[in-house]
Protein backbone atom coordinates (compact mmCIF):
# COMPACT_ATOMS: atom_id res chain seq x y z
CA UNK A 1 0.00 0.00 0.00
CA UNK A 2 1.27 3.45 -0.11
CA UNK A 3 2.86 5.45 2.60
CA UNK A 4 4.59 8.83 3.66
CA UNK A 5 7.83 8.82 5.99
CA UNK A 6 8.71 12.80 7.49
CA UNK A 7 11.46 13.06 9.41
CA UNK A 8 10.69 13.17 12.98
CA UNK A 9 10.52 16.35 14.84
CA UNK A 10 10.15 18.46 16.69
CA UNK A 11 12.33 21.12 14.20
CA UNK A 12 13.37 24.20 16.61
CA UNK A 13 14.90 26.77 14.64
CA UNK A 14 16.07 30.94 14.72
CA UNK A 15 14.11 33.01 12.80
CA UNK A 16 15.94 33.06 9.33
CA UNK A 17 17.29 29.94 9.41
CA UNK A 18 17.16 27.64 6.35
CA UNK A 19 14.06 24.92 6.65
CA UNK A 20 14.25 21.27 5.45
CA UNK A 21 11.53 18.57 6.08
CA UNK A 22 12.13 15.46 4.82
CA UNK A 23 9.58 13.37 3.18
CA UNK A 24 9.55 10.15 1.23
CA UNK A 25 6.90 8.15 0.04
CA UNK A 26 5.89 4.57 -1.87
CA UNK A 27 3.18 4.51 -4.10
CA UNK A 28 1.23 1.77 -6.15
CA UNK A 29 0.36 4.21 -9.03
CA UNK A 30 1.43 7.81 -10.13
CA UNK A 31 0.98 9.89 -6.99
CA UNK A 32 0.04 13.80 -6.22
CA UNK A 33 2.01 14.78 -3.60
CA UNK A 34 1.09 18.08 -1.45
CA UNK A 35 2.20 19.74 1.95
CA UNK A 36 -0.20 20.98 4.11
CA UNK A 37 0.33 23.03 6.94
CA UNK A 38 -1.77 22.84 10.78
CA UNK A 39 -1.05 26.06 12.66
CA UNK A 40 -2.37 25.90 16.46
CA UNK A 41 -5.79 24.77 16.66
CA UNK A 42 -7.04 25.21 13.03
CA UNK A 43 -7.34 22.68 9.90
CA UNK A 44 -5.33 22.09 7.63
CA UNK A 45 -4.57 24.28 5.11
CA UNK A 46 -2.86 23.37 1.33
CA UNK A 47 0.31 24.86 1.21
CA UNK A 48 1.91 23.85 -2.08
CA UNK A 49 1.68 20.55 -4.46
CA UNK A 50 2.94 18.78 -7.42
CA UNK A 51 1.45 16.44 -9.69
CA UNK A 52 3.90 14.61 -11.79
CA UNK A 53 7.67 14.05 -11.38
CA UNK A 54 9.95 17.11 -11.58
CA UNK A 55 7.43 19.66 -10.90
CA UNK A 56 8.25 22.44 -7.89
CA UNK A 57 5.68 23.38 -6.14
CA UNK A 58 6.24 26.88 -4.42
CA UNK A 59 4.10 28.98 -2.12
CA UNK A 60 4.53 31.75 0.71
CA UNK A 61 8.36 31.22 0.24
CA UNK A 62 7.97 27.67 0.60
CA UNK A 63 9.24 24.93 -2.43
CA UNK A 64 9.43 21.25 -3.04
CA UNK A 65 10.32 19.22 -5.84
CA UNK A 66 8.90 15.85 -6.77
CA UNK A 67 11.94 13.49 -7.31
CA UNK A 68 10.70 10.06 -8.51
CA UNK A 69 14.11 8.50 -8.66
CA UNK A 70 14.39 9.30 -5.49
CA UNK A 71 10.78 8.80 -3.89
CA UNK A 72 11.26 12.39 -2.35
CA UNK A 73 9.47 15.82 -1.43
CA UNK A 74 11.56 17.63 0.87
CA UNK A 75 9.95 20.62 2.15
CA UNK A 76 12.32 24.04 1.83
CA UNK A 77 11.93 27.61 2.74
CA UNK A 78 15.32 29.77 2.75
CA UNK A 79 14.33 31.89 5.84
CA UNK A 80 12.17 31.15 8.39
CA UNK A 81 9.60 33.47 10.56
CA UNK A 82 8.14 32.95 13.47
CA UNK A 83 4.95 33.06 12.14
CA UNK A 84 5.61 29.70 10.43
CA UNK A 85 5.60 27.95 13.98
CA UNK A 86 3.17 24.88 12.83
CA UNK A 87 2.70 20.86 12.13
CA UNK A 88 3.45 20.30 8.56
CA UNK A 89 2.16 17.29 7.12
CA UNK A 90 3.89 15.42 3.93
CA UNK A 91 0.89 13.60 1.86
CA UNK A 92 -0.22 11.75 -1.42
CA UNK A 93 -2.96 11.01 -3.42
CA UNK A 94 -3.46 8.12 -5.26
CA UNK A 95 -6.34 8.19 -7.82
CA UNK A 96 -5.69 4.52 -9.05
CA UNK A 97 -7.24 1.28 -7.92
CA UNK A 98 -9.75 1.85 -5.00
CA UNK A 99 -7.41 4.42 -3.24
CA UNK A 100 -9.83 6.97 -5.60
CA UNK A 101 -7.93 10.58 -3.74
CA UNK A 102 -7.58 9.74 -0.35
CA UNK A 103 -4.80 11.31 1.28
CA UNK A 104 -2.06 8.84 3.06
CA UNK A 105 -0.42 11.36 5.25
CA UNK A 106 3.18 11.48 7.02
CA UNK A 107 3.29 11.49 11.13
CA UNK A 108 3.80 14.98 11.15
CA UNK A 109 6.36 17.59 11.77
CA UNK A 110 6.42 20.36 14.20
CA UNK A 111 8.25 23.67 13.54
CA UNK A 112 8.91 26.29 16.22
CA UNK A 113 10.68 29.29 15.08
CA UNK A 114 12.06 31.13 17.97
CA UNK A 115 13.04 34.96 17.50
CA UNK B 1 -18.04 32.35 3.75
CA UNK B 2 -16.38 29.42 5.80
CA UNK B 3 -15.72 26.60 2.54
CA UNK B 4 -16.25 23.69 4.75
CA UNK B 5 -17.76 23.96 8.39
CA UNK B 6 -18.18 21.54 11.22
CA UNK B 7 -20.55 21.70 14.25
CA UNK B 8 -19.64 21.56 17.20
CA UNK B 9 -16.18 22.63 17.46
CA UNK B 10 -15.69 20.72 20.74
CA UNK B 11 -17.85 17.79 22.14
CA UNK B 12 -16.97 16.18 25.84
CA UNK B 13 -18.95 13.41 26.19
CA UNK B 14 -19.18 9.75 28.71
CA UNK B 15 -18.81 6.19 28.00
CA UNK B 16 -21.62 4.58 26.07
CA UNK B 17 -23.26 8.13 24.61
CA UNK B 18 -24.51 8.37 21.16
CA UNK B 19 -22.68 11.18 19.68
CA UNK B 20 -23.17 13.32 15.88
CA UNK B 21 -20.61 15.63 14.12
CA UNK B 22 -21.91 17.34 11.20
CA UNK B 23 -20.38 19.19 8.23
CA UNK B 24 -20.98 21.34 5.17
CA UNK B 25 -19.33 22.81 2.23
CA UNK B 26 -19.95 25.57 0.05
CA UNK B 27 -17.68 24.65 -2.86
CA UNK B 28 -19.93 22.55 -5.34
CA UNK B 29 -17.49 19.86 -4.65
CA UNK B 30 -18.49 16.33 -5.59
CA UNK B 31 -16.23 14.35 -2.62
CA UNK B 32 -16.64 14.78 0.99
CA UNK B 33 -14.32 12.94 3.59
CA UNK B 34 -13.61 12.34 6.78
CA UNK B 35 -9.98 12.15 8.66
CA UNK B 36 -9.37 11.23 12.29
CA UNK B 37 -6.09 13.04 14.18
CA UNK B 38 -4.91 11.44 17.38
CA UNK B 39 -3.16 12.71 19.97
CA UNK B 40 -0.12 12.37 18.28
CA UNK B 41 -1.50 14.47 15.73
CA UNK B 42 -1.46 11.23 13.09
CA UNK B 43 -3.90 11.60 10.53
CA UNK B 44 -5.70 8.70 8.77
CA UNK B 45 -9.08 8.69 6.20
CA UNK B 46 -11.99 7.00 7.89
CA UNK B 47 -14.60 7.54 5.41
CA UNK B 48 -15.33 9.26 1.78
CA UNK B 49 -18.36 10.25 -0.33
CA UNK B 50 -18.58 10.99 -3.90
CA UNK B 51 -21.92 12.34 -4.76
CA UNK B 52 -23.84 10.88 -1.58
CA UNK B 53 -22.47 6.97 -2.71
CA UNK B 54 -19.91 5.74 0.11
CA UNK B 55 -16.63 4.96 -1.75
CA UNK B 56 -14.26 4.74 0.80
CA UNK B 57 -14.71 2.65 4.29
CA UNK B 58 -11.75 1.72 5.77
CA UNK B 59 -11.10 -0.22 9.11
CA UNK B 60 -13.06 1.74 10.95
CA UNK B 61 -15.17 0.22 14.31
CA UNK B 62 -18.93 -0.48 12.72
CA UNK B 63 -19.85 1.81 15.88
CA UNK B 64 -19.19 5.05 13.12
CA UNK B 65 -21.64 5.54 10.55
CA UNK B 66 -21.55 8.05 8.15
CA UNK B 67 -24.56 9.82 6.07
CA UNK B 68 -24.41 12.11 3.50
CA UNK B 69 -27.82 13.47 2.95
CA UNK B 70 -26.71 15.60 0.05
CA UNK B 71 -23.68 16.08 -1.64
CA UNK B 72 -22.88 19.34 0.23
CA UNK B 73 -23.17 17.81 3.86
CA UNK B 74 -21.56 14.66 5.33
CA UNK B 75 -21.97 13.59 8.77
CA UNK B 76 -20.74 11.26 10.87
CA UNK B 77 -22.75 9.39 13.56
CA UNK B 78 -20.88 7.25 16.97
CA UNK B 79 -22.68 4.61 18.62
CA UNK B 80 -21.39 3.36 22.43
CA UNK B 81 -18.37 6.19 22.54
CA UNK B 82 -15.24 4.78 23.86
CA UNK B 83 -12.40 6.41 25.77
CA UNK B 84 -10.44 5.63 22.31
CA UNK B 85 -12.48 7.83 19.93
CA UNK B 86 -11.35 11.09 21.82
CA UNK B 87 -9.69 13.06 19.09
CA UNK B 88 -9.82 15.75 16.65
CA UNK B 89 -12.13 14.56 13.23
CA UNK B 90 -11.88 16.74 10.10
CA UNK B 91 -14.02 16.26 7.25
CA UNK B 92 -12.83 17.54 3.84
CA UNK B 93 -14.02 17.95 0.47
CA UNK B 94 -12.89 17.93 -2.93
CA UNK B 95 -14.30 18.70 -6.79
CA UNK B 96 -13.42 15.03 -7.28
CA UNK B 97 -12.00 11.84 -5.95
CA UNK B 98 -8.72 12.13 -8.68
CA UNK B 99 -6.07 14.05 -6.82
CA UNK B 100 -7.86 16.72 -6.69
CA UNK B 101 -6.66 19.56 -3.85
CA UNK B 102 -8.43 19.15 -0.51
CA UNK B 103 -10.41 21.36 1.54
CA UNK B 104 -10.38 21.44 5.80
CA UNK B 105 -13.07 22.01 8.03
CA UNK B 106 -11.71 23.37 11.59
CA UNK B 107 -12.16 20.32 12.95
CA UNK B 108 -14.22 18.60 15.94
CA UNK B 109 -11.78 18.02 19.25
CA UNK B 110 -14.21 15.03 20.98
CA UNK B 111 -13.15 13.62 24.12
CA UNK B 112 -14.72 10.75 25.87
CA UNK B 113 -14.60 10.82 29.45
Amino acid sequence: GNSVTQMEGPVTLSEEAFLTINCTYTATGYPSLFWYVQYPGEGLQLLLKATKADDKGSNKGFEATYRKETTSFHLEKGSVQVSDSAVYFCALSDAGGTSYGKLTFGQGTILTVHP
Amino acid sequence: DTAVSQTPKYLVTQMGNDKSIKCEQNLGHDTMYWYKQDSKKFLKIMFSYNNKELIINETVPNRFSPKSPDKAHLNLHINSLELGDSAVYFCASSLAFSNYEQYFGPGTRLTVT
